[in-house]
């Protein structure tokens, strides 16, 4: 059906750049809205970005907003998640998921995670 | 942007026990409303999307439904795999998606 796997998620420094990266198999990445969800430890789900099929269209959540952006190679079956000047509260596990055809939007596949510790 | 209140935030019952959890959205969604299921550290598993409709492979006793703003999980015999912290995720815009606090279903 089809699985993603994050990679690159590494401690930083509040202040510091990261770049996120979600390997997608077993479907065409090209088809499909992508998007990013993350989760503090121990807190729930927060949403942080969604991007179109064509790179045309992207949305993010007010907090991260002109500091994250979000990308994709669809020759690569690739997604990212550029993440700068990093604060503490963006310490997360971050998770790519597709936003599948059958269920309208909602995220049908996710990766298993990756996690983002940002402290001094 | 549309608020997510999720309620309880934690549900102590037994296997066989029927359970519902609650979202209300802070504006209209339509039935743009999906179900997660989420287990210690693991991704989230969709359940139910637009409002009611069962995610394939999901289990009968699994269903949901609205009223207005206000949105219903049902588990209608808990099994012991159920025990899991669940979520409801709004959508009805790709420009501004979110999520309920989660519930936690515990023993």
């Amino acid at each position: 059906e089809g699985q993603l796997e994050e990679s690159g998620g590494a401690p930083v420094q509040p202040g510091g750049s990261l770049r996120l990266s979600c390997a997608a198999s077993g479907f065409s990445l090209s088809d499909y809205w992508m998007g990013w969800v993350r989760q503090a430890p121990g807190k729930g789900l927060e949403w942080v970005a969604n991007l179109k099929q064509d790179g045309g269209e992207e949305y993010y959540v007010d907090s991260v907003k002109g500091r994250f952006t979000i990308s994709r190679d669809n020759t690569r079956n690739s997604l990212h998640l550029q993440m700068r000047r990093l604060r503490v509260d963006d310490t997360a596990v971050y998770f790519c998921a597709r936003l599948g055809f059958n269920s309208l939007g909602a995220f049908d596949i996710w990766g298993q995670g990756t996690t983002v510790p940002v402290s001094s | 942007d549309v608020q997510m209140t999720q309620s309880p935030s934690t549900l102590s019952a037994s296997v066989g026990d029927r359970v519902t959890i609650t979202c209300r959205a802070s504006q209209d969604i339509y039935t743009w409303l999906a179900w997660y299921q989420q287990k210690p550290g693991k991704a989230p598993n969709l359940l139910i999307y637009k409002t009611s409709a069962l995610e394939s492979g999901v289990p009968s006793r699994f269903s949901g439904s609205r009223s207005g703003t206000e949105f219903t999980l049902t588990i209608s015999s808990l099994q012991p795999d159920d025990f899991a912290t669940y979520y409801c995720h709004q959508y009805n815009s790709y420009s501004t998606y979110s999520f309920g606090q989660g519930t936690k279903l515990e023993i």
